[in-house]
């Protein structure tokens, strides 16, 4: 079952802009982990928030979360063609380790 | 840095046949995963393994098995492939124990079953 439910599905936007992804989820979590892929490979881990923080930055990546409304965001700044991906939510659920995906947003970054 | 490593990107096998996907990790990592990932469902988690020679069911099992003999190589086995194993495959590992650990993946094996 997909705990992440990613919106929007795809976002296109211009070099310069910015980039905000959403992700809701269902159940209590320990976690919330961002993931980024590069179109036919493997996804690379970008950061991770846990249940008791509100938000973290690492570079140009700004993460929120709200677990009362059981949601997080996804904000990219100043965006690049090379930030052209698939992004994914993951949580990690209270039960256990393990690590449940959503579908992902496409973005596309225009130079 | 850690290394998680698919024996093939990419591979075409025929309907019936038996086929080995194997992943190797290079940094003790506890924890392994095998998903399969296809256009609109995201990743679907197949199998896991906490420990060598344990394995768990992930949410879709059906028609694979798991092996893991040694703790850096899990290995997912599709007994008799089918069309609708035709999908990318990702091996991810995580450190394990007690805190918040994150998934390392490989590149990813692509499979089509003719």
């Amino acid at each position: 079952s997909q705990q992440g439910e990613e919106d929007p599905q795809a976002l296109s936007i211009q070099e310069g802009e910015n980039a905000t992804m959403n992700c809701s989820y269902k159940t209590s979590i320990n976690n919330l982990q961002w993931y980024r892929q590069n179109s036919g490979r493997g996804l690379v881990h970008l950061i991770l928030i846990r249940s008791n923080e509100r938000e973290k930055h690492s570079g140009r990546l700004r993460v929120t979360l709200d677990t009362s409304k059981k949601s997080s965001s996804l904000l990219i700044t100043a965006s690049r063609a090379a930030d052209t991906a698939s992004y994914f939510c993951a949580t990690e659920e209270t039960s256990g380790s393990r690590l449940t995906f959503g579908e992902g947003t496409q973005l596309t970054v225009n130079p | 840095d850690v290394k998680v490593t698919q024996s093939s990107r990419y591979l075409v096998k025929r309907t019936g046949e038996k086929v080995f996907l194997e992943c190797v990790q290079d940094m003790d990592h506890e924890n392994m995963f095998w998903y399969r990932q296809d256009p609109g469902l995201g990743l679907r988690l197949i199998y896991f393994s906490y420990d060598v020679k344990m394995k768990e069911k992930g949410d879709i099992p059906e028609g694979y098995s798991v092996s893991r003999e040694k703790k850096e190589r899990f290995s997912l086995i599709l007994e008799s492939a089918s069309t609708n194993q035709t999908s990318m495959y990702l091996c991810a590992s995580q450190l394990g124990g007690s805190g918040a650990n994150v998934l390392t993946f490989g590149a990813g094996s692509r499979l089509t079953v003719l």
